[in-house]
């Protein structure tokens, strides 16, 4: 039992590429989430699937998509990667409404 | 995070002190109350949570109030030491969406 799995854990990226963060979860999780984590910012939610095959915006989607690939799997999209996407990405699952959630160890990812 | 507000936003206390952080919700439906803590260089972990059923709850050195009326909850950590060290988040589920309040760096001084 692994938990929730992000890949990769470091990645820097050139301004305007395009790159895929991968999360998996195997607790039979029904939520999953994408979080930016930025000095002095705190956890800032990016997507949500509530659900598989549901997916929906948080406080700053912009430059960001999601995929729901299956209930295991939700990945996070840069189209056209910016200075401003450099941050440490954190992917987390909760098995219900009120319940806990649980964290992969994070990728940092820096643009320049 | 949207719709939570957390103080202070940095906090030091000396060793066997107690410490307190506050967060503040607006969303008078939500009924979770959940606690992380978070060492540098690692991933958010829950220490407490609490469900708006009851108005406290306590685990070894470490307690969460509730007041829905106020619409805040605490944490509390008592007789603080150097591994209690870390930045705190509180955590606030309006609907399906999960928002953390701006964090807490703790520093406890031997």
């Amino acid at each position: 039992n692994a938990g929730v799995t992000q890949t990769p854990k470091f990645q820097v990226l050139k301004t305007g590429q395009s790159m895929t963060l991968q999360c998996a979860q195997d607790m039979n999780h029904n939520s999953m989430y994408w979080y930016r984590q930025d000095p002095g910012m705190g956890l800032r939610l990016i997507y949500y699937s509530a659900s598989e095959g549901t997916t929906d915006k948080g406080e700053v989607p912009n430059g960001y998509n999601v995929s729901r690939l299956n209930k295991r799997e939700f990945s996070l999209r840069l189209e056209s990667a910016a200075p401003s996407q450099t941050s440490v990405y954190f992917c987390a699952s909760r098995p219900g409404v009120n319940t806990e959630a649980f964290f992969g160890q994070g990728t940092r990812l820096t643009v320049v | 995070g949207e719709n939570v507000e957390q103080h202070p936003s940095t906090l030091s206390v000396q060793e066997g002190d107690s410490a307190v952080i506050k967060c503040t919700y607006s969303d008078s439906a939500s009924n979770y109350f959940p606690w992380y803590k978070q060492e540098l260089g690692k991933r958010p972990q829950l220490i407490i949570d609490i469900r708006s059923n009851v108005g406290e709850k306590k685990d070894q050195r470490i307690a969460v109030t509730l007041n829905k009326t106020a619409k805040h909850f605490s944490l509390h950590i008592t007789e603080t030491q150097p591994e209690d060290s870390a930045v705190y988040f509180c955590a606030q589920r309006p609907h399906n969406q999960f928002y953390f309040g701006t964090g807490t760096s703790l520093t406890v001084i031997p």
